[in-house]
């Protein structure tokens, strides 16, 4: 069992439609992370979270927007996305954002874009 | 540029053997980290070992454990006794301390490791 909690576990949309995912930890984890990957790649890393506050941002496209309204969840808004953005996005945490402390996954969300 | 490279893309060994996974890093920093993380068909990332690069010693985790030479930046992992839930993907990755970068995760490309019965 995944100490990480993704929800959706798929998701289907169009080019036009808002949607959200979301992730949820209960570890007291103050580092936050999303992920995207796509098949028989490694992960992604989009964005970066450290005590609630955004410290990475890997020059992500503005249709994705990430929020973290507590230190347990993240959520990732989507909106007017490509299909190229189909990809299984991943959920990660860690007690900090020192080196030795190391990321605890998600089971992601599927996406995939009509 | 920190980079990351798994020079096998598949690997394929036989129940209860013993199979080696290479990886080689490039990095001009003294102070790093290293993980092995396992991916299964059911997606979840598992980390399965880590390093830090001031221990010499090798870590080991139950049939588990690490090739650690510094000096030629290479981690390579081996898993003894292969059993059939082993078959995944493995990816290695590197990470700097906090003062570099906010602790981001390299990846390298991934290999994916069938086990036969």
């Amino acid at each position: 069992d995944t100490e990480v909690t993704q929800t959706p576990k798929h998701l289907v949309m169009g080019m036009t439609n808002k949607k959200s995912l979301k992730c949820e930890q209960h570890m007291g984890h103050r580092a936050m992370y999303w992920y995207k990957q796509k098949a028989k790649k490694p992960p992604e890393l989009m964005f970066v979270y450290s005590y609630e506050k955004l410290s990475i941002n890997e020059s992500v496209p503005s249709r994705f927007s990430p929020e973290c309204p507590n230190s347990s969840l993240l959520n990732l808004h989507l909106h007017a996305l490509q299909p190229e953005d189909s990809a299984l996005y991943l959920c990660a945490s860690s007690r900090g954002i020192n080196g030795n402390q190391p990321q605890h996954f998600g089971d992601g969300t599927r996406l995939s874009i009509l | 540029a920190q980079t990351v490279t798994q020079s096998q893309p598949e690997m394929s060994v036989q129940e209860a053997e013993t199979v080696t996974l290479s990886c080689t890093y490039d990095t001009s920093e003294s102070d790093y980290y290293l993980f092995w993380y396992k991916q299964p068909p059911s997606r979840q990332m598992i980390l399965v070992i880590r390093q830090e690069a001031y221990k010499q010693q090798n870590a080991t985790e139950n049939r588990f454990s690490v090739n650690f030479q510094k000096a030629a930046k290479s981690f390579s992992l081996k898993i003894s006794d292969s059993q059939l839930g082993d078959a995944a993907m493995y990816f290695c990755a590197y990470r700097l301390p906090l003062r570099n970068q906010g602790g981001k995760l390299i990846f390298g490309q991934g290999t994916e490791l069938s086990v036969k019965p």
